[in-house]
């Protein structure tokens, strides 16, 4: 089966800038998370969907971050506007089927100069 | 917040030789998961232990759950020079909302 895809794999901007971030989950699953990731550090989870309802947003910058899951399959994460601390590894996962095993795409690279 | 703490922060061994990493979670679980990532990549599932298991095998790995101690370990035997990454334990909660928390890993390197 496909696995979690995710673009763009990297992204560089300024501060004060706009970004996006797409992820499309494995066919199936209900369960979406997107974790933020920042170098030498374990993911933190930002926020969890169930199909298109949050289960969990509340490590989610609601200031500067925003995350839809419209139709209950992809999902954006925006950030605007962005900060330097915001460099990070932007991770997208998805569970589903009555499984545990979370799947994760291979991560966004946001560096913010 | 993170919920798990893990030991050693970094680990560097001989190929050959055993690789142990710990793990320590505050709240009551419902399962605990380690997962490997490798410089660059995004994190792959290893193996999954539920709170009512003490010890699980996969292969090379063995992982013990002492929820008295709230701990885990994870043991990869006989390491490869391929099993350098870092190893991340993971804490699902007990009231299975399915929100996994991650510690913030170890950094194993296996030299050849």
């Amino acid at each position: 089966e496909a696995g979690v895809a995710q673009s763009p794999r990297y992204k560089i901007i300024e501060k004060r800038q706009s970004v996006a971030f797409w992820c499309n989950p494995i066919s199936g699953h209900a369960t979406l998370y997107w974790y933020q990731q920042i170098l030498g550090q374990g993911p933190k989870l930002l926020i969890q969907f169930q199909n298109n309802g949050v289960v969990d947003d509340s490590q989610l910058p609601k200031d500067r971050f925003s995350a839809e899951r419209l139709k209950g399959v992809d999902s954006t994460l925006k950030i605007q506007p962005a900060k330097l601390e915001d460099s990070a590894v932007y991770l997208c996962a998805s569970r589903g089927g009555g499984r545990n095993t979370i799947y994760f795409g291979e991560g966004s690279w946001l560096t913010v100069v | 917040s993170q919920q798990g703490e893990e030991d050693p922060q970094a680990l560097s061994i001989q190929e050959g030789e055993n690789a142990t990493m710990n793990c320590s979670y505050k709240t009551s679980i419902n399962n605990l998961q380690w997962y490997r990532q490798n410089s660059g990549r995004g994190l792959v599932h290893l193996i999954l232990i539920r709170s009512n298991e003490r010890e699980k095998h996969s292969g090379r790995l063995r992982v013990t759950l002492d929820t008295s101690k709230k701990s885990s370990s994870l043991l990869i035997t006989a390491s490869r020079a391929a099993d350098t990454a870092s190893y991340f334990c993971a804490t699902e909660g007990g009231s299975n909302t399915g929100k996994l928390i991650f510690g913030q890993g170890t950094t194993l390197q296996v030299k050849p």
